[in-house]
Order: C-alpha cells, then sequence, then structure tokens
C-alpha cells in the first residue's frame, strides 16, 4: 500500500470512447503528477498539479484531460485516443515546502490498452 | 531545459557481480532522489541525497552524490535476482519539479 491508489489498474478502450483514470492520494499531499510510461520513454511527465492548479502540461495532445477537484483527488479524462497511447500511466504525488519537493508517492499505475 | 541522463540503458549481470548505474544532469542540482521499479510494479522511491560530495549506504546499495551537485551513482555489490528492475534517478533544482532519468534497467542471471 502506497497512500496512492489508482482505479482501474486496466482498461480496454476503443479509439471512439470516453473514459476516466481516478488517482486518490491519502498523504496529504499538496502536489500530483500524472506520468505516461511507455518503452518508448520510460517516464513522461505530463500534468502536475500544485495545491490543485495546473502549473505543468508538457505538450500533451488535447485528447488527454486533467481534472483536479480537490488535493486528494486527480483524473484522466481520455476521448478519442490512438494505438499509439497505449501505455502504463502512473500517478504520483508529493508534498512541495519551501525549495524542493520530498519524494513522489507512485501509485501502481492503469494499464490502457487502445484498440 | 534541464536534463537528466542515465548510462546504461540496460545492464546485464551474473548474480554476484557488482552493479552501477550513473545519473548526470545537464544543471546544478539542489537534491537527487532514486527509484527502483520491479517487473511490473511501480517506481518506489529508495532514497534522497542533498549534499555535495553525500555518500548513502542501504545494506548492499551504496549512492553517491558528485562534488558538483551535477551526477550520482547508485552502485549493488553482490547482485542478487530480488535486484531485477528498472532504477531511476530524479534530480531536482532549486527552481523547478524533479526530472526523471530515462533509467537504468537490471537483469540479474542466476
Amino acid at each position: 500500500e502506497t497512500g496512492v491508489t489508482q482505479t482501474p489498474r486496466h482498461l480496454v478502450m476503443g479509439m471512439t470512447n470516453k473514459k476516466s483514470l481516478k488517482c486518490e492520494q491519502h498523504l496529504g499531499h499538496n502536489a500530483m503528477y500524472w506520468y505516461k510510461q511507455s518503452a518508448k520513454k520510460p517516464l513522461e511527465l505530463m500534468f502536475v498539479y500544485s495545491l490543485e492548479e495546473r502549473v505543468e502540461n508538457n505538450s500533451v495532445p488535447s485528447r488527454f484531460s486533467p481534472e483536479c477537484p480537490n488535493s486528494s483527488h486527480l483524473f484522466l479524462h481520455l476521448h478519442t485516443l490512438q494505438p499509439e497511447d497505449s501505455a502504463l500511466y502512473l500517478c504520483a504525488s508529493s508534498q512541495e515546502g519551501g525549495q524542493r519537493d520530498t519524494e513522489a508517492f507512485f501509485g501502481q499505475g492503469t494499464r490502457l490498452t487502445v484498440v | 531545459g534541464q536534463q537528466v541522463m542515465q548510462i546504461p540503458q540496460y545492464q546485464h549481470v551474473q548474480e554476484g557481480e557488482d552493479f552501477t548505474t550513473y545519473c548526470n544532469s545537464s544543471t546544478t542540482l539542489s537534491n537527487i532522489q532514486w527509484y527502483k521499479q520491479r517487473p511490473g510494479g511501480h517506481p518506489v522511491f529508495l532514497i534522497q541525497l542533498v549534499k555535495s560530495g553525500e555518500v548513502k549506504k542501504q545494506k548492499r546499495l551504496t549512492f553517491q552524490f558528485g562534488e558538483a551537485k551535477k551526477n550520482s551513482s547508485l552502485h549493488i555489490t553482490a547482485t542478487q535476482t530480488t535486484d531485477v528492475g528498472t532504477y531511476f534517478c530524479a534530480g531536482s533544482t532549486n527552481a523547478g519539479k524533479s526530472t526523471f532519468g530515462d533509467g537504468t534497467t537490471l537483469t540479474v542471471k542466476p
């Protein structure tokens, strides 16, 4: 148990579907992240939320839409994905304070397959 | 922008041999973190180094932070099959978030 829970663990979706990934952290952290992990790029930062505000968006296509309703929850809404979007999507959280973040705690990830 | 590079990308060793992975940053870091991801798992935090020249040990693992705070290494003595996985470094500057390296994947032949 890492304190960061992701659901679902596995997801298969068609290219015309709309689905959402959910992440919940029970650590009282104030920053949350979405990463994409694939054979092409081991850990690719997608979005960063700090104090519920998006502070970073690393040129992610608009078919990925994040949402952070509060400091404990993070969603990634998916629509009209492509097969190359198939990957492991990891959520992480950390505590921001002073000049540096604390270590990141990762969820177990959602294995996404787009067919 | 900040870049963090890790070498080698892959390392295959015989059980009992030593293993080292290196992490190099294009900018001076405020700290560096190391993570391990087992096959089929998620990255798990191992350690954080903050001071110039710092050396920390966890059993068979030795972590070093360079004097210039731009590089780091992780050394495993006498590898075991339980050491298999991908080891990531993540460097932070005073200004921004952590940047992960691409990882070194270690396989151990029994």
